[in-house]
Formats: structure tokens, C-alpha cells, sequence
């Protein structure tokens, strides 16, 4: 069925760089995508999202790129802090679907010092 | 305002008993969904309930059932308690039907032993 993956299972970066975390769709016909932070006990927290008729979406220092072409979406973070460590989700979700999310595997962000 | 609350937080139980989890969505929030979260499967959608009536249904056997009442609140039984339900049981709630802002509880850590 249709589903949303994520390239990296884990991802290291030194504390004040920038992150870049990935996911790849398959659903064409998803409405929004959504980015998700979970940090250790706690529930999904929504980030940031985009509508499928976008191409770039800037929040406070994150920034999500859809590429529908590829069907390729991407989060990046800015001067990443140690309040960042989590694990990050997408998800897409459309209309036809009553808005139900479907999840990408997650990302684990790791910040070094 | 209050979020969602879900109880118990964690929850020990034995393979073959029975557990009801319990989600109260965030005041006004009339739409409630549950997720499974395990490190292997990822998040899986269970059911939603909107306005007392179950919406939507993921590919969950019959031993997972949810309901919902008149003030919102949900509860989710799982019968027949199998160690491959051991999870992260997650509940989300919004606002309206046409939406995807999902806030999420912190979850209920379900260990069958």
C-alpha cells in the first residue's frame, strides 16, 4: 500500500550546524505533509507542515522543501540546539483519507557538543 | 488549556488479560485517534472516533476495540493480550473533522508479560 519511508534511521550533528532530515513519499495524491518532533517519553509534537501545492515552507528555524517531482520531503533545522535531540517523523495525510495520518519510520536526530 | 491526557501511564500485564486504556482529548476537541507505537512497526493507526461514531479503521485485529462517549473522551480494550501488543499506545485528538492538527497525549507504555 502506500506508504512513507525515511532515508536515515539516525542522524549525528555537531551542536550550532544545521540539520537536514529526509523522507520519501509515495502517495501523489496527499494533500499535506507534516514534520512531527518526539522527544523521549513524551507524545509526537507537531513541528511545521506544507501543502502539496507548495515547494518550501519556513517556520523559526526550520524549514520544510517538498519535492513532488521525487516525491521527496526534507526538514531543516538551523543552528541545531541540544533541545533538538529527538526522534523526527513525517507523515502525509490527505482528504480521501479523512485526514489520516500516515507515518513515515523516523529519524533520530543526535546532537554532539 | 489542558492537553491530552491519557491514563494510566504505564501498564503491566499478563498474556491473555484484558486492559482499557483511557484519552481524554483537549476541551472542544470532538475527534479522537489511536496509534500504536512499537520500535519495529513504527506508528500504526488503530481507529478514530468522531462524535461517538468510529470513523476510520486501521488493520487491527478484532481484540482492539475503542469507543467513544458524549464528552469526548475515549477508551481503547484490548482483549486477549498477546506479547506482541507490548507498545507505546498513543491517542491524538483535534478539533474538527476537516483537519489534520492532531495534538498527542503522551501515550500509555503497555508491557505484557
Amino acid at each position: 500500500g502506500e506508504s512513507v519511508g525515511l532515508h536515515l534511521p539516525t542522524l549525528s550533528v555537531q551542536e550550532g550546524d544545521n540539520s537536514i532530515i529526509n523522507c520519501a513519499y509515495s502517495n501523489s495524491a496527499s494533500d499535506y505533509f507534516i514534520w512531527y518532533k518526539q522527544e523521549s517519553g513524551k507524545g509526537p509534537q507537531f513541528i511545521i507542515d506544507i501543502r502539496s501545492n507548495m515547494d518550501k515552507r519556513q517556520g523559526q528555524r526550520v524549514t520544510v522543501l517538498l519535492n513532488k517531482t521525487v516525491k521527496h520531503l526534507s526538514l531543516q533545522i538551523a543552528a541545531t540546539q541540544p533541545g533538538d535531540s529527538a526522534v523526527y517523523f513525517c507523515a502525509e495525510t490527505s482528504l480521501d483519507s479523512n485526514y489520516q495520518l500516515i507515518w513515515g519510520a523516523g529519524t533520530k536526530l543526535i546532537i554532539k557538543p | 488549556k489542558a492537553g491530552v491526557t491519557q491514563t494510566p501511564r504505564y501498564l503491566i500485564k499478563t498474556r491473555g488479560q484484558q486492559v482499557t486504556l483511557s484519552c481524554s482529548p483537549i476541551s472542544g476537541h470532538r475527534s479522537v485517534s489511536w496509534y500504536q507505537q512499537t520500535p519495529g512497526q513504527g506508528l500504526q493507526f488503530l481507529f478514530e472516533y468522531f462524535s461517538e461514531t468510529q470513523r476510520n479503521k486501521g488493520n487491527f485485529p478484532g481484540r482492539f476495540s475503542g469507543r467513544q462517549f458524549s464528552n469526548s473522551r475515549s477508551e481503547m480494550n484490548v482483549s486477549t493480550l498477546e506479547l506482541g501488543d507490548s507498545a507505546l499506545y498513543l491517542c491524538a485528538s483535534k478539533n474538527g473533522r476537516q483537519s489534520y492538527g492532531y495534538t498527542f497525549g503522551s501515550g500509555t507504555r503497555l508491557t505484557v508479560v
